[in-house]
């Protein structure tokens, strides 16, 4: 398997742009996450989904903050409009549920670094 | 509230010696999952080692091994043999569902030749 898929890897775009971050989980796994890294607040779960629903937002930002799975193998996260202190590295993880309902490791992407000017 | 405390910022360790990452959490839960994840430079996060809160024997991978304390909600991350890859952002992960997980602020770790 190729592991967490994410593109781009890196991104500069202008402040009032739209930014489209996109994610390929592994497949078979059943959950999906999206993480904003920066050095101020460190390592911040923004939305997860399972099953390609989405089940706890309480982590986006704010409105211009919005994230789909439409289907099992792809999810993105759009910023629209884009501002300067949303510049930070963003990662996806997807997870496989375990048979016995227990937790299993997450497995991350290499990771999206978004620079607003 | 769930919290991660990684209180050691930054730590050295000379090549081939051992160095051991502090983490400490809070929780109500009895049954959660304990993570410590590796991000080199190239940013990715990588796992290193798991632990799951009811196995009473820590958990060891290879050189990496942990002291898994639940009454004093503490694991801490052994690196036995340091060696120059190792150098690296560590971060402890905490997980009461094993779907949310809760991260520490991250150990930079340098390993000196």
């Amino acid at each position: 398997d190729a592991g967490v898929i994410q593109s781009p890897r890196h991104e500069v775009t202008e402040m009032g742009q739209e930014v489209t971050l996109r994610c390929k989980p592994i497949s078979g796994h059943d959950y999906l996450f999206w993480y904003r890294q920066t050095m101020m607040r460190g390592l911040e779960l923004l939305i997860y989904f399972n099953n390609n629903v989405p089940i706890d937002d309480s982590g986006m930002p704010e409105d211009r903050f919005s994230a789909k799975m439409p289907n099992a193998s792809f999810s993105t996260l759009k910023i629209q409009p884009s501002e300067p202190r949303d510049s930070a590295v963003y990662f996806c993880a997807s997870q496989p549920r375990r048979l016995d309902g227990l937790g299993e490791t997450q497995y991350f992407g290499p990771g999206t670094r978004l620079l607003v000017l | 509230a769930q919290t991660v405390t990684q209180s050691q910022p930054e730590m050295s360790v000379q090549e081939a010696e051992t160095v051991t990452l502090s983490c400490t959490y809070d929780t109500s839960e009895s049954d959660y999952y304990l993570f410590w994840y590796k991000q080199p430079p190239s940013r990715q996060m990588i796992l290193v080692i798991r632990q799951e809160a009811y196995k009473q024997q820590n958990a060891t991978e290879n050189r990496f091994s942990v002291n898994f304390q639940k009454a004093a909600k503490s694991f801490s991350l052994k690196i036995s043999d340091s060696q120059l890859g190792d150098a690296a952002m560590y971060f402890c992960a905490y997980s009461p569902t094993g779907n949310q997980f809760y991260f520490g602020t991250g150990t930079s770790l340098t390993v000196i030749p």
